[in-house]
Order: C-alpha cells, then sequence, then structure tokens
C-alpha cells in the first residue's frame, strides 16, 4: 500500500542552524502538506502546497518557514534559523485531490532544537 | 479552533467494541466528518469519513445521526494495538487542500 515517508526520523540542531525536513508523498497525490506537533500539545497546520506553490499557511508558518519540490517525488520544509520553539514533530501529508481529498501523514521527523 | 467536542478519554476492554462519541452540532450540510488516530507519537492515521450515511470498512464503523450533530466511532473488537488518540474532524469536501483542524480528540485505553 502506498504510504508517505519522511527523513530524517529524528534530527538535533543547534538554534540558529538551518534544517530541511524531507518528505515523499504518494505518489499520485497533488497535494501536500506540513503539520507539526508540540510535544503534548494538538496537531497544527503549517502549510499546503499545490501545482508548485504555497496554497495557504497559518501563522505559524512565518518567513522562517519555507517549502519547495525540488523534483517530481519529494517535498520538503525549511526552518531558517531554528529556534527552541521549533523543538516539536513534524508530519508531512499528501492528498489525491481531485475529489479525493482523504489526507494520508507520514510518520514524522522529530525536530529538537538545542 | 476544532468544531467538535469529544470526551477526554475513555478505556475499554479488550475484545469488546469500543464507541467514541463526538459531538458536532455546527456542522453544515458540505461537511463531511472525518476520523483519525494518533497511536503515541506517530503520524496521524485516517480511518473513515462520512456525510450522512453510515459508513463501513475494514477499520471501523461510522454512525452518523439523522441530523448530523453527532457521529459515533465503533471498532467492533478492540484489541490493544487499537490503544490511541482518536480524533473527530468536520472538514468541507471538495475543497482543495483545506487544512485539517485537530482538536484534542479521545484518548482509548484498551484494556487486557
Amino acid at each position: 500500500e502506498p504510504e508517505v515517508t519522511q527523513t530524517p526520523s529524528h534530527q538535533v540542531t543547534q538554534m540558529g542552524q538551518e534544517v530541511i525536513l524531507r518528505c515523499v508523498p504518494i505518489s499520485n497525490h497533488l497535494y501536500f502538506y506540513w503539520y507539526r506537533q508540540i510535544l503534548g500539545q494538538k496537531v497544527e497546520f503549517l502549510v499546503s502546497f499545490y501545482n508548485n506553490e504555497i496554497s495557504e499557511k497559518s501563522e505559524i508558518f512565518d518567513d522562517q518557514f519555507s517549502v519547495e519540490r525540488p523534483d517530481g517525488s519529494n517535498f520538503t520544509l525549511k526552518i531558517r534559523s531554528t529556534k527552541l520553539e521549533d523543538s516539536a514533530m513534524y508530519f508531512c501529508a499528501s492528498s489525491e485531490g481531485r475529489g479525493g481529498e482523504t489526507q494520508y501523514f507520514g510518520p514524522g521527523t522529530r525536530l529538537l532544537v538545542l | 479552533d476544532a468544531k467538535t467536542t469529544q470526551p477526554p478519554s475513555m478505556d475499554c476492554a479488550e475484545g469488546r467494541a469500543a464507541n467514541l462519541p463526538c459531538n458536532h452540532s455546527t456542522i453544515s450540510g458540505n461537511e463531511y466528518v472525518y476520523w483519525y488516530r494518533q497511536i503515541h507519537s506517530q503520524g496521524p492515521q485516517y480511518i473513515i469519513h462520512g456525510l450522512k450515511n453510515n459508513e463501513t470498512n475494514e477499520m471501523a464503523s461510522l454512525i452518523i445521526t439523522e441530523d448530523r450533530k453527532s457521529s459515533t466511532l465503533i471498532l467492533p473488537h478492540a484489541t490493544l494495538r487499537d490503544t490511541a488518540v482518536y480524533y473527530c474532524i468536520v472538514r468541507l469536501w471538495n475543497s482543495g487542500n483545506t487544512p485539517l483542524v485537530f482538536g484534542k480528540g479521545t484518548r482509548l485505553s484498551v484494556i487486557a
């Protein structure tokens, strides 16, 4: 069964460093998303991406964040200068579109900023 | 904010049916009810969704009241692996890439 994959599974970085989280969405899906979950809190939407541009973003997704689909398979989230409060699980999701709206999530990347 | 209300926690004996309620009294006519679950800190896992008819798949059944203001997710024979946080989410259909809005969900503990 097709699934969303994410790498790395864990990432430790120093405050102020740049990190790139990678996702491979399900192959025939057209819509891509990033969510995050701070430990003990709710899953929060960050950004959605369609047709090579951002469709919607939340207040969390400020200028420190960017997304990119550098090739036909990968979808990345970059945090330019990490802060302690960026420590969280980051989940990528994808959906087929064209009426297939169910979002399927990857296993997540646990980011720890020291 | 989430448009749904769920009990914070529930227990269920292994092998018994787990019935997880959800209130969505402000749901609109073109909004679907989705259920996801999250096992420990894994990615949310899609379970089932429905509009107004009852739905069943290999994982669960979804019962939606006639007025659509509440629903119940039924896991017919709960196992220890069903221990998770269950989220009930309402969302527009055909809404392109409208994000999912997660609440706190119901923490289901399946007990041996």
